[in-house]
Parts: C-alpha cells; structure tokens; sequence
C-alpha cells in the first residue's frame, strides 16, 4: 500500500548548521507530495510542495525536490534558526483515494 | 492565512463525561477530517466528511463519533470520555481537488481525561 517513511528523531542542530530531513514513498501512480511543519503548541502547516516529478518546492528558506526514481523527498535548508525548531512531517495525497497518507514526523532541536 | 478554528484549545475532565469538540471552518471548503495525535507525533485519521450528510470512519478506530450537518462545522463526540482518550485532537479541511490536496489545520484541542 500507499506510506511514507521518514528518519526518526530528534535531530540536534546549532543555529546556522545545514538540515537535512530524509523522506521516502511507496504510491501507486503520481502522488502530490508535501511538508508540513508543526511548530509547539499549534496545529500543522503547509512548509511545501511538489506536484510531478523534479518539481522542486521552496518557502523560508527550505527546499525539496521530488525525485521518481529514489522515491524520495528530502527536506533540506542551508542554515537553521532557532526559530525552525518543530516537528516536520512529509506527507503524499492523490493516490487513488482523497486522504493525505503523513510520515512519523521528524522534532527538530536548533541550540543559540 | 487558515481560517478553520476548534474549542477548546485545553479540556481537563473526569472519567464518564460527554463532550464534543469543535470545529468551523470559513473557507467553504467539503472536506472535512479529525486526526489524533499521540504523544510520539504521529498523527491517525479518525473521521473524515466529503461534504454536508457525508461523514467517514478513518483509518484507527475510535470510540468517537461526528457530525456534518452544516457545511462550516464538524464537531466530534465522546459518549463517555475515559484517559484513553486522552490525546491531541487536529481538525483539518481541504479544497476537493485530487491529487494535490493540501490541508489546513487548526490549532488542536488537548483533552485529558483524568
């Protein structure tokens, strides 16, 4: 079936380190693929997307590109703040049904 | 911004109560979905709703049950509330367009039940 695997956390940054959040899908046909971030105390929301294959998806400073062919969509930014400390979670729809199919969720730490 | 709200933000309550959950959205959107969310993060789709009379049973069975009488709102209820159930509950809603349906969510209701 359909799911979306993640690496686990925590991860532990200092502030101005490079991030990188490893995700991987199992779907049938061409899913939409997503980040949400869900920063303490708050609901989740959208970081970014991709919608084909190569589509790169960007906002604050953080970057994803799906790849097809490692069925992969890797959250990655230059340089972290303390204030990108949350939980991050990669996410597909569009695979035969309407319901958003969401990874573990990866917490992030960034330390001053 | 989202425009999709749930009540309360924090619910403290003892074992047997009824209560319902809230939540409204303002963007019109059919979709609608209650998730839990455990201590580890990980979230569990427990209702959803295509539209108004439509509601769903998600993919972790819960003891809780919903309502979709109105376009705007999707409260769930439980009967008989136990610390079980003690959980974050996330309300989200979305546009129907498949295959690239992003959700928004509200802030959550954190229910502990004593």
């Amino acid at each position: 079936g359909n799911s979306v695997t993640q690496m686990e956390g925590p991860v532990t940054l200092s502030e101005e380190a490079f991030l990188t959040i490893n995700c991987t899908y199992t779907a049938t046909g061409y899913p939409s693929l997503f980040w949400y971030v869900q920063y303490p105390g708050e609901g989740l929301q959208l970081l970014l997307k991709a919608t084909k294959a190569d589509d790169k998806g960007s906002n604050k400073g953080f970057e994803a590109t799906y790849r097809k062919e490692t069925t992969s969509f890797h959250l990655e930014k230059g340089s972290v703040q303390v204030s990108d400390s949350a939980v991050y979670f990669c996410a597909l729809s569009g695979t035969g049904g309407f319901k958003t199919i969401f990874g573990a969720g990866t917490r992030l730490f960034v330390k001053a | 911004e989202a425009d999709i709200y749930q009540t309360p933000r924090y619910l403290v309550i003892g074992t047997g109560k009824k209560i319902t959950l809230e939540c409204s959205q303002t963007m019109g959107h059919d979709k609608m979905y209650w998730y839990q969310q455990d201590p580890g993060m990980e979230l569990h789709l427990i209702h959803y709703s295509y539209g108004v009379n439509s509601t769903e049973k998600g993919d972790l069975s819960s003891e809780s049950t919903v309502s979709r009488i109105r376009t705007e709102h999707f409260p769930l209820t439980l009967e008989s509330a136990r610390p079980s159930h003690t959980s974050q509950y996330l309300c989200a809603s979305s546009v129907d367009r498949a295959y690239n349906e992003k959700l928004f969510f509200g802030s959550g209701t954190q229910l502990s039940v004593l």
